[in-house]
């Protein structure tokens, strides 16, 4: 099946700092997705983005297809981002998600 | 916006007995419902689809007849955890699939149920 790595697996950052995070997929996708995953467990839908780039505020992201990456910027961080970032990716005529490995980020006042 | 509920949030559990986790799509019709099995610090491990009348679809390594899935409603899927074990203990989540325009298709997760196995 697709691999999905993430990087970097951990982040601290300092309230006010900006980040990247990447997603690495192994296989064409017809689908990619990022998520918040907040302390209690619940999934937040962020980013739909197969290809191009989307902004949301001080959230972005930019999926090169063809190069089997996604990357999701933030920018200005609050101590309300921290939690675990998720990607995931669906293939072909599956419909199901595979996530990836995750980004753990704790922002710090 | 759709909305997925879970139920129950947190259960506890003697070793040997069954839980029923039960999600809900409350304001569409979900054909196809997911369930993911997270350990801490882990990401999300897809443990089976759920079809609408049909039986659900495992992914290989997870056991059907532990983990019993019944989707019997447009709106309902539930996961029955048989015979439990200390090493059932895990954090289970599910997801609704919802069609939207253009082709794009929506996923909307559940809040999660904490299983502790004693």
């Amino acid at each position: 099946g697709i691999q999905v790595e993430q990087s970097p697996p951990d982040l601290i950052l300092q309230e006010g700092a900006n980040s990247t995070l990447r997603c690495n997929f192994s296989d064409s996708v017809n689908n990619l997705q990022w998520f918040h995953q907040n302390p209690w467990g619940q999934l937040i839908n962020l980013f739909y983005i197969p290809s191009g780039t989307k902004q949301n505020g001080r959230l972005s992201a930019t999926t090169v297809a063809t190069e089997r990456y996604s990357l999701l910027y933030i920018s200005s961080s609050q101590t309300t981002d921290s939690g675990v970032y998720f990607c995931a990716v669906s293939t072909g005529t599956a419909s199901k998600l595979t996530f990836g490995t995750g980004t753990r980020l704790q922002v710090t006042l | 916006g759709a909305v997925v509920s879970q139920h129950p949030s947190r259960v506890i559990c003697k070793s040997g007995t069954s839980v029923k986790i039960e999600c809900r799509s409350l304001d569409f019709q979900a054909t196809t419902m997911f369930w993911y099995r997270q350990f801490p610090k882990k990401s999300l491990m897809l443990m089976a689809t759920s079809n609408e009348g049909s039986k659900a679809t495992y992914e290989q390594g997870v056991e059907k007849d532990k983990f019993l899935i019944n989707h019997a409603s447009l709106t309902l899927s539930t996961l029955t955890v048989t015979s439990a074990h200390p090493e059932d203990s895990s954090f289970y989540i599910c997801s609704a699939r919802e069609p939207r325009t253009g082709g794009r298709v929506g996923y909307t997760f559940g809040s999660g149920t904490r299983l502790t196995v004693v």
